[in-house]
């Protein structure tokens, strides 16, 4: 079964922090991981990464992923309170395109 | 373009009863999604469909079912409302074609069963 994990659950900053979220992943057949912005409606697309060691970087948001050792982490510099979000990872594997979901991680950011 | 689209946004039901949620997307994906979210608990695959015509059971599809007679459209039903369905509802789809298999969702849908 795959398996999906995220760290912290939650966090609490203030503004101008860095914060680093995880993402650690057990699938058979690694495709693809994405991550998603959950503010208080649906999700919104992020990033998607499929190569080890490549960076993804959109503005202060950046991500990169570890295949060998199975985790992506998510950073944001100079975190702002629109930051305060749910941020949901997800992996596709196999041939199913069906992306198994982490829980998610809440971050909460004081101004 | 509308993107993804969900009916209704709210609804409060009694133990027992049924309801539809429509989602309808224009986008022309081959691939939808019902999902439920719980707090705590990310996003949970209810069912998905690969094609018109086809679904398949996804992690916890027990009291659901579901239908897509159109490619733009993806109906969830609940047969007999239960207190464990309070739940909001995301529907989300995706295309396969642009190499980028990000899923587009639904505004959701915040369903209470009393």
């Amino acid at each position: 079964e795959d398996k999906v994990v995220q760290s912290p659950l939650s966090l609490v900053v203030h503004e101008g922090d860095t914060v680093t979220l995880n993402c650690s992943y057990e699938v058979t057949n690694f495709r693809s991981l994405l991550w998603y912005k959950q503010e208080k409606k649906a999700p919104t697309f992020l990033f998607m990464l499929t190569s080890s060691g490549i960076e993804k970087k959109s503005g202060r948001l950046s991500s990169i992923l570890d295949k060998k050792e199975l985790f992506s982490i998510l950073n944001i510099t100079a975190t702002q309170t629109g930051d305060s979000a749910v941020y949901l990872c997800a992996v596709e594997s196999g041939g199913s395109y069906i992306p198994t979901f982490g829980r998610g991680t809440s971050l909460i950011v004081h101004p | 373009n509308a993107g993804v689209t969900q009916t209704p946004k709210f609804r409060v039901l009694k133990t027992g009863q049924s309801m539809t949620l429509l989602c309808a997307q224009d986008m022309n994906h081959e691939y939808m999604y019902w999902y439920r979210q719980d707090p705590g608990m990310g996003l949970r695959l209810i069912h998905y469909s690969v094609g018109e015509g086809t679904t398949a059971k996804g992690e916890v599809p027990d009291g659901y079912n579901v239908s897509r007679l159109k490619k733009q459209n993806f109906l969830l039903g609940l047969e007999s409302a239960a207190p464990s369905q309070t739940s909001v509802y995301f529907c989300a789809s995706s295309s396969l074609t642009s190499g980028v298999y990000e899923q587009y969702f639904g505004p959701g849908t915040r369903l209470t069963v009393t």
